[in-house]
C-alpha cells in the first residue's frame, strides 16, 4: 500500500534561519512521482515541485532545494533564510505508477507540516 | 473563469439535510477529483472520474456521490450530511489520467451542524 509520512506536525522557525521539512513515503510502484504542494493562510494549494522516481537529483530553485534518496525513501524539502512568506503548510504527495494499467491519476498525500516563520 | 471553480466557498449545513458542491474547469482536463482536508489527516480522495461519463471511488467515499455529465463538470453530493463530513473540500484536475500535474481549485469549506 502506498503511504506518506510527514512526521513533524508543526515547526516554528525564526526569520533567516534554514528549516528541512521531511517526507517518507512507501510503494511498491517502481515508477511513481513525488510532489510538495504548499497551503498558505489563504487556503488555496500551490504546486511547488514534481520528480520522478528515475531522477533522484537534488534540484535547487531559489532558496528551495530538495533532496530525492530512493535508498531511504525520502523526498525532504529545504527552505534558506526562511522568510515571513514562507508561512503555511506543507504537503508531500506520491502518484502512482507513471504508466501501465495502475497508472489512475490519484494521489497520495501526507498529513502536512504547518511552518511558523517569525520575524 | 481561468481554471477551476468552487462553489460555494462555505456553507454551514444543517445535519441530514442534502447538499451539492459545485466544481467547474474551463481547461477541457479529463480528469477530475474531490478531496476533502481534515487536520492531520492531510488530504485524501473521495471520488474520482478519469473522463466525463465514468467515476470511481477514493479512499473516502462513503455519504458522497458524484456525476460527470460532461468534460467540465464534477459535482460533489452529500446525500443527507453528518457532522464528519465538516471539512474543506478541494475538487482537481489534470489534463490526462497520470499525467499528475493537479490544478485545483481553491476550496469549499463545509461545517455540519
Amino acid at each position: 500500500a502506498q503511504k506518506v509520512t510527514q512526521a513533524q506536525t508543526e515547526i516554528s522557525v525564526v526569520e533567516k534561519e534554514d528549516v528541512t521539512l521531511d517526507c517518507v513515503y512507501e510503494t511498491r510502484d517502481t515508477t511513481y512521482y513525488l510532489f510538495w504542494y504548499k497551503q498558505p493562510p489563504s487556503g488555496e494549494l500551490v504546486f511547488l515541485i514534481r520528480r520522478n522516481s528515475f531522477d533522484e537529483q537534488n534540484e535547487i530553485s531559489g532558496r528551495y532545494s530538495w533532496n530525492f534518496q530512493k535508498s531511504t525513501s525520502s523526498f525532504n524539502f529545504t527552505i534558506t533564510a526562511s522568510q515571513v512568506v514562507d508561512s503555511a503548510v506543507y504537503f508531500c504527495a506520491l502518484s502512482g505508477p507513471i504508466s501501465g494499467s495502475g497508472n489512475t491519476g490519484k494521489l497520495i498525500f501526507g498529513q502536512g507540516t504547518t511552518l511558523q516563520v517569525k520575524p | 473563469i481561468a481554471g477551476i471553480t468552487q462553489a460555494p466557498t462555505s456553507q454551514i449545513l444543517a445535519a441530514g439535510r442534502r447538499m451539492t458542491l459545485r466544481c467547474t474547469q474551463d481547461m477541457r482536463h479529463n480528469a477530475m477529483y474531490w478531496y476533502r482536508q481534515d487536520l492531520g489527516l492531510g488530504l485524501r480522495l473521495i471520488h474520482y472520474s478519469n473522463t466525463a461519463g465514468t467515476t470511481g471511488k477514493g479512499e473516502v467515499p462513503d455519504g458522497y456521490s458524484v456525476s460527470r455529465a460532461n468534460t467540465d463538470d464534477f459535482p460533489l453530493t452529500l446525500a443527507s450530511a453528518v457532522p464528519s463530513q465538516t471539512s474543506v473540500y478541494f475538487c482537481a484536475s489534470s489534463l490526462k489520467v497520470g499525467s499528475y500535474g493537479y490544478t485545483f481549485g481553491s476550496g469549499t469549506r463545509l461545517t455540519v451542524v
